[in-house]
């Protein structure tokens, strides 16, 4: 298996621009979290689906961004308009079982986002 | 919600020695405290894994020992290696919530 395959591996994007990031997980697994990494708050949930369904979307710090997953292979998430403060390392992870399982996550290698 | 707490946050070592990383978690109904690795680049790794009915488990040069009383959890590596230089993150999972610390800086100086 490739693993969780997630794109672009950089972003280098202009204040107020739309960036989407995309993620492919393992297949099989039906569980896919969104995860934002900073030096200052470590790394922090945005989003969790199972079955393709978002399950808690309380991590998603404001309207500004907003998460799909059409079908059981791929997910989006979406910054529109884009600000300096949301430059982070964004990863993917997916899990076979549903997060109250509690078993460990397989991550993405990430996308670094910059916003100038 | 749960409340994760890693110490130290940097760690030098020289190879060969033992390296010990420790977490505390706030939530008694936390039952699974995986930690992973994070190499330069890279998305964290999961390197080993205990549940609460477990107190210690163990693979290869890498434990992890489990106090749910104290609601403490540590990860050991002996015979460090430079490879093992990375940055390590230990997390607490509830029913509803899993929470990462804010991750230990190895350094395995040969």
């Amino acid at each position: 298996d490739a693993g969780v395959i997630q794109s672009p591996r950089h972003e280098v994007t202009e204040m107020g621009q739309e960036v989407t990031l995309r993620c492919k997980p393992i297949s099989g697994h039906n569980s896919l979290f969104w995860y934002r990494q900073t030096m200052m708050r470590g790394l922090e949930l945005l989003i969790y689906f199972n079955n393709n369904v978002p399950i808690d979307d309380s991590g998603m710090p404001e309207d500004r961004f907003s998460a799909k997953m059409p079908n059981a292979s791929f997910s989006t998430l979406k910054i529109q308009p884009s600000e300096p403060r949301d430059s982070a390392v964004y990863f993917c992870a997916s899990s076979f079982y549903p997060r109250d399982r509690g078993d460990g996550y397989t991550f993405g290698s990430g996308t670094r986002l910059t916003v100038v | 919600g749960e409340n994760v707490e890693q110490h130290p946050s940097t760690l030098s070592v020289q190879e060969g020695d033992s390296a010990v990383i420790k977490c505390t978690y706030s939530d008694s109904a936390s039952n699974y405290f995986p930690w992973y690795k994070q190499e330069l680049g890279k998305g964290p790794q999961l390197i080993i894994d205990i549940r609460s009915n477990v107190g210690e488990k163990k693979d290869q040069r890498i434990a992890v020992t489990l106090n749910k009383t104290a609601k403490h959890f540590s990860l050991h590596i002996t015979e460090t290696q430079p490879e093992d230089s990375a940055v390590y993150f230990c997390a607490a999972s509830g029913l509803n919530d899993m929470r990462f610390g804010a991750g230990t800086r190895l350094t395995v100086k040969p």
